[in-house]
């Protein structure tokens, strides 16, 4: 069965730290890994990684994905009270574009 | 990027009765999908919305509990048939782009089963 871990599930910084959030996977047939950010309803698209060892940049938020050891980080740098939300990572399998997603990582900033 | 709506964004439903979602994408999209994130939970795929087709149905859950039509390449609808307190979840409706390089979501529709 495919399977989504992220970690930590919850983290509590203050304005202006770096955070490092992490996600690994066991998954058959892999196609890509998406990050994705929920502050109310919908996920917000942040990233899609296909490709080992290539940090996607978005800002002060970057993710890279390792292939081998399967498992991707997704780093916010200069940490802000609007960072505060729920990051999900998602894996896509080759078959049909299902995404599979971990529990989640709870990410709350304080002034 | 797509641009996707739903309907309703949110409903306060009565034991026993169905609900009809509706998610309308503004370009035509081959890979169109329902996901139900339960309060406090992350989100699980309910089904793959297939045009011309039936649905394909992920494990745990069933045509009968969770209708789909998609009638076209932009148009689908999720229904939650004779619904249960447990039902009351985020319905999310997801769609490939048409560059294959993203999933997009709608706002999703909150529903609360009393």
């Amino acid at each position: 069965e495919d399977k989504v871990v992220q970690s930590p599930l919850s983290l509590v910084v203050h304005e202006g730290d770096t955070v490092t959030l992490n996600c690994s996977y066991e998954v058959t047939n892999f196609r890509s890994l998406l990050w994705y950010k929920q502050e109310k309803k919908a996920p917000t698209f942040l990233f899609m990684l296909t490709s080992s060892g290539i940090e996607k940049k978005s800002g002060r938020l970057s993710s890279i994905l390792d292939k081998k050891e399967l498992f991707s980080i997704l780093n916010i740098t200069a940490t802000q009270t609007g960072d505060s939300a729920v990051y999900l990572c998602a894996v896509e399998e080759t078959s049909g574009s299902r995404l599979t997603f971990g529990e989640g990582t709870q990410l709350t900033v304080n002034p | 990027s797509a641009v996707i709506s739903q309907k309703p964004s949110r409903d306060i439903c009565q034991r026993g009765t169905s609900l009809t979602i509706q998610c309308q994408v503004d370009s035509q999209v081959t890979m169109m999908f329902w996901y139900r994130q339960q309060p406090g939970q992350s989100l699980t795929l309910i089904a793959t919305a297939n045009q011309g087709s039936e649905a394909t149905y992920e494990s745990g859950f069933v045509i009968d509990k969770f209708p789909i039509s998609r009638p076209n390449l932009t148009f689908s609808t999720l229904t939650v048939s004779n619904m249960s307190p447990e039902d009351s979840s985020i319905y999310l409706c997801s769609v490939m782009g048409s560059s294959g390089n993203t999933i997009y979501f709608g706002e999703g529709s909150w529903l609360t089963v009393v």
